[in-house]
């Protein structure tokens, strides 16, 4: 298994473009969802999913776009990228339902807008 | 809403315990983890404890749990120079998303 993946590591950005971070698991784990990690902070939730076609909001979702239309897939749009936006991006998935299951982490995607 | 507050900063000496201590005020928190995370890197889930346990032990970590006063510790005994990151506790009300505190950074001296 190849776990949980994240495309691109790097990215560069200028204010008010537009991209998608891709991530895919293959573990079938029905629970995905995407972080953001700021220096000297701890990661807040920006999106979830709990399972194909079903998405909700997190701690932080404005100015991205979420969509789920396979189990293994869960890309992640800034719609008009921000300064604020640099960041660290993590996306993670675990199985469902229940609780305490451990969540696997991507290796991370870091942004930076210009 | 949920909060999770961790010391920032811990020096210990290699071969010394190390104890990282957190709390978190949400009373429904179910479970609670500990992550590792080394620079430049992911998170790598270390340990975690149901919310009906007081202790979890596993090889060199000791995990306390004091649900009365909404206080999580973890102890890494024998603490090594590659124990060096920094160290996040979560928790979960079995949302399946984590509140993650802010992290403290372990530095172990040679």
């Amino acid at each position: 298994n190849a776990g949980v993946t994240q495309t691109p590591k790097f990215q560069v950005l200028k204010t008010g473009q537009s991209m998608t971070l891709q991530c895919a698991q293959d573990m079938n784990h029905e629970y995905m969802s995407w972080y953001r990690q700021d220096p000297g902070m701890g990661l807040r939730l920006i999106h979830y999913s709990v399972g194909a076609g079903i998405t909700d909001q997190g701690e932080v979702p404005n100015g991205y776009n979420v969509s789920r239309s396979t189990t293994e897939d869960f890309p992640l749009r800034l719609l008009s990228a921000a300064p604020s936006q640099t960041s660290v991006y993590f996306c993670a998935s675990s199985y469902g339902p229940s609780g305490g299951a451990e969540q696997f982490f991507g290796p991370g995607t870091r942004l930076t807008v210009l | 809403g949920e909060d999770v507050e961790q010391s920032l900063f811990l020096s210990v000496r290699e071969g010394d315990s190390s104890v990282i201590n957190c709390t978190y005020t949400d009373s429904s928190s179910t479970y609670l983890y500990w992550y590792k995370q080394e620079p430049g890197a992911g998170l790598q889930l270390l340990t975690y404890i149901f919310s009906n346990m007081d202790m979890k032990q596993d090889q060199r970590l000791t995990v306390l749990l004091n649900k009365k006063d909404k206080h999580l510790s973890l102890r890494i005994a024998d603490t090594q120079t590659g124990d060096s990151a920094i160290y996040f506790c979560a928790e979960t009300a079995g949302r399946r998303a984590l509140t993650f505190g802010s992290g403290t950074r372990l530095q172990v001296q040679p």
